[in-house]
């Protein structure tokens, strides 16, 4: 039974780039959200997809934007980056918008240069 | 400003002692989860308690939660060196589909 997978593991890119992150919920769920960790502090909600659609949002730009697609994949979009965008990247699934608990994948490394 | 804040911020103890970590919260909520990091991985989900229990227990660990004080607290009995990581308390409000995580208390288990 696959749990939370995202990929890529590790990402570095410059300031004012884009990038893409992905994540495939465990087996079964179907709502995925994103948090985003700075180092040596707790998970921030950025935002939660339930049936494709954004249920919440966190306290975050619209830089930061997501989809979520028929298999409940989703990915976490973030344009013009800044250096306080370097943070890891978690994913987490559930069954139903507001189930628990939350499943979280290993996590995204993103560093800005 | 965040809703849970873990205290202490960081606990050293020798393996075989119980390690005690705080948590605090602002508003209702309808449950508290604590969930583990090892470093440089993702979050492990330990315990859900909702607002109308009082005590739970899971293995070596055991959660309690004081509503009127808006705290929580988790034991760890007969610490492990595997027991190092980051502890995180997790709330979830009544309203909304998102936790809310606290900094963190990070634990280190000397062999």
């Amino acid at each position: 039974d696959a749990g939370v997978t995202q990929s890529p593991t590790h990402l570095i890119k410059t300031r004012g780039q884009q990038v893409t992150l992905r994540c495939s919920p465990k087996s079964g769920h179907d709502t995925v959200s994103w948090y985003q960790q700075a180092l040596g502090q707790g998970p921030q909600f950025i935002f939660q997809y339930y049936e494709e659609e954004e249920r919440q949002r966190g306290n975050f730009p619209d830089r930061f934007s997501g989809h979520q697609f028929p298999n409940y994949s989703s990915e976490l979009n973030v344009n013009a980056l800044l250096l306080g965008d370097s943070a890891l990247y978690l994913c987490a699934s559930s069954l139903k918008a507001g189930g628990q608990p939350q499943h979280f994948g290993d996590g995204t490394r993103l560093s800005i240069l | 400003s965040q809703q849970g804040e873990e205290d202490p911020q960081a606990l050293s103890i020798q393996e075989g002692e119980n390690a005690t970590m705080n948590c605090s919260y602002k508003t209702s909520i309808n449950n508290l989860q604590w969930y583990r990091q090892n470093s440089g991985r993702g979050l492990v989900h330990l315990i859900l308690i909702r607002s109308n229990e009082r005590e739970k227990h899971s293995g070596r660990l055991r959660v309690t939660l004081d509503t009127s004080k808006k705290s929580s607290s988790l034991l760890i009995t007969a610490s492990r060196a595997a027991d190092t990581a980051s502890y995180f308390c997790a709330t979830k409000m009544n309203y909304g589909q998102n936790f809310v995580f606290g900094p963190g208390t990070r634990l280190s288990v000397l062999p």
